[in-house]
Parts: structure tokens; sequence; C-alpha cells
């Protein structure tokens, strides 16, 4: 069974430009949770979309986007990107809306300069 | 306050003794507990997860929680060195909510 994958895997982008990650869940999964990782902040959660709907959001200026597809699959947007975005960001998978099954993807690492 | 509070560590243990991991929380609304564990440069992995006053085993590891004292904690027995890991207690009141992580190292 494959597990989440995210691409691209490295990023390299210099400030106001934007980004768009993407993640593929696992097969059968229907929740996808985005998360920040930072040495200074750790694990911060971003948004969570359920069967294409945004079910929670965390404390992100609106620069930062998302959305599902119907086929589970996610993305997340970065506009303007600022130096203070470099940053691991992480998806997570779960077949439903509980997180005692979810999975981490390997993560986008994006470097802003 | 943070939401979700963490000894940052280290925490050194030996080989074959017993790890104590614990993490605080401030919201008494919160339902969930999670200990995730993640090696250095991987991704985070749940380990156990517990919802109701008390502990929970699975394996070597024991989750206990406490919600009146709003503490949750993470043991391991018979610690290995492939134990050596950041171990991350997350919590839901509305959204999962990470501390920043213990780091655990067993020495042979």
């Amino acid at each position: 069974k494959a597990g989440v994958t995210q691409t691209p895997r490295y990023l390299i982008k210099t400030r106001g430009q934007q980004v768009t990650l993407s993640c593929s869940p696992i097969s059968g999964h229907r929740s996808v949770s985005w998360y920040q990782q930072t040495p200074g902040q750790g694990l911060q959660f971003l948004f969570e979309y359920f069967s294409e709907t945004q079910r929670n959001k965390g404390n992100f200026p609106g620069r930062f986007s998302g959305r599902q597809f119907s086929n589970s699959r996610s993305e997340m947007n970065v506009s303007t990107l600022e130096l203070g975005d470099s940053a691991l960001y992480l998806c997570a998978s779960s077949r439903d809306t509980d997180y005692n099954e979810q999975f981490f993807g390997p993560g986008t690492r994006l470097t802003v300069l | 306050q943070k939401e979700v509070e963490q000894n940052s560590g280290p925490l050194s243990v030996p080989e074959g003794a017993i790890a104590s991991l614990n993490c605080t929380y401030s919201d008494r609304g919160s339902q969930s507990f999670f200990w995730y564990r993640q090696y250095s440069g991987k991704s985070p992995e749940l380990i156990m997860f517990i919802y109701s006053n008390g502990d929970k085993e699975d394996g070597r590891f024991t989750a206990q929680l406490n919600k009146a004292s709003q503490y949750v904690s993470l043991l391991i027995r018979d610690s290995q060195p492939s134990d050596s890991a950041t171990y991350l207690c997350a919590v839901i009141p509305d959204k999962l909510i990470f501390g920043t992580g213990t780091r655990l190292q067993v020495f042979p």
C-alpha cells in the first residue's frame, strides 16, 4: 500500500514569489491535513480538508491557502513568499476525521531566499 | 503560555531503562491526545493515542492521561538505542496542536 506522497520534495523560491505544494493521500483516505515545521516553532497546523471541504484552519495569514480535489489529492499555496516561510511542509492523511490513524508524508522542504 | 508544553530535553537514559516523557496542555476542553515519534530527518509517526483518563499500554509503550491535571505522559519500557528520537505530544481541543517535542537519547 503506497504511503502519502508529496511533491516536490525540495523547492527554492525568492521573496515575493508564490508556490504550490501537492499531496496525494493514502488510497481510501479522505482527510488531508497540512503542517508547517520549523526549528523554532515546531509543528504547526495549517489546515485540514475532508471531502473537498476545509474543516479546520490554523493561525496562519491569508497568504496560505489550500484545496482538496474530488480524488482527495490536496494542494496548498503560499503567495507573496517571505523569508520566514522557509520550512518543512508536511501533509498527513487519515481515513476520516479521526486522527488515530494519521500518516505523514515525507514533506516538502521550502527555502525562500 | 503555550498550548502544549514539553521539556525539550535531551532526556538521556541507559539502554534497558524506563524513559518517561511528559506533556502538559492548557485547554481543558481537549478530548484527544497523541504521541508521535520523529527520527532526525524523517516525518512524524503516530505511536500512541489516548482518549480516557488512566493508562493505555501497547507493547513497550504506555500512555498515561490525567485530565484533571491536564497532563499526559509516555513511558517507554526497556528503552533501546533505536528509540532515540524526538517525541511529540499532540492534543485536540478543536484542531491538532503539537508540542515542540522532547529529544530522547538512549545510550548503550
